[in-house]
């Protein structure tokens, strides 16, 4: 099974729109975190935002916000008043293990390709 | 710039040749990562270091495959004999160990095998 799902290859938003991202998981750890990257034509992977799966509140940095749902298994990102210059690849990747501990790679998914409109 | 930088950013060979990149993480960083992206996928994982140890690698590292990173610094990942398989993006990524809830990627190398 993929330990990492999105479902959508690519999506569309208009400028100033809000978009939502999917993402599922799959773990039987109970400890983990889940990231979202953005990653430019340019190939630079850029950190967004961060959800551990201990933590009570929703993560949010910026117009990023996480809605996390444990129960379902899901990390989606939703970006607010989206701006042309959010037009990249976006990848939701998750830590299996406890933060503390060894190891801590990264599993990411195969990525939304997200494109801004005016 | 104190972000984490990959060098060469592009290298192109022919197969059955040896290349080696290097890649610098940021400065106080002791956890250092080699990942490799092909066209449409996500990063996958290959190894990691903590410090000067490699503390794990993964079954997509071949025995054509070794890193290294001697003093706890800079890394470098070596590839023998290339395959065209090979052609990918090889991305290196840091982290501090107690505060691995962010990985600063550096911006990659892309390799082409002909």
């Amino acid at each position: 099974a993929q330990k990492i799902t999105q479902t959508q290859p690519g999506m569309f938003v208009q400028e100033k729109e809000a978009v939502t991202l999917d993402c599922t998981y799959d773990t039987s750890d109970p400890s983990y975190g889940l990231f979202w990257y953005k990653q430019p034509s340019s190939g630079e992977m850029i950190f967004l935002i961060y959800q551990g799966s201990y933590d009570q509140q929703n993560a949010t940095e910026g117009r990023y916000s996480l809605n996390f749902q444990k129960a379902r298994k899901s990390a989606n990102l939703v970006i607010s008043a989206s701006q042309l210059g959010d037009s990249a690849m976006y990848f939701c990747a998750m830590r299996e293990g406890p933060l503390t501990g060894g190891g801590n790679k990264l599993t990411f998914g195969t990525g939304t390709q997200l494109k801004v409109e005016l | 710039d104190t972000g984490v930088s990959q060098d060469p950013r592009h290298k192109i060979t022919k197969r059955g040749q040896n290349v080696t990149f290097r890649c610098d993480p940021i400065s106080e960083h002791n956890r250092l990562y080699w990942y490799r992206q092909t066209l449409g996928q996500g990063p996958e994982f290959l190894t990691y270091f903590q410090n000067e140890a490699q503390l794990e690698k993964s079954r997509l590292l071949s025995d054509r495959f070794s890193a290294e990173r001697p003093k706890g610094s800079f890394s470098t990942l070596e590839i023998q004999r290339t395959e065209q398989g090979d052609s990918a993006m090889y991305l290196c990524a840091s982290s501090l160990s107690r505060a691995d809830n962010e990985q600063f990627f550096g911006p990659g190398t892309r390799l082409t095998v002909l």
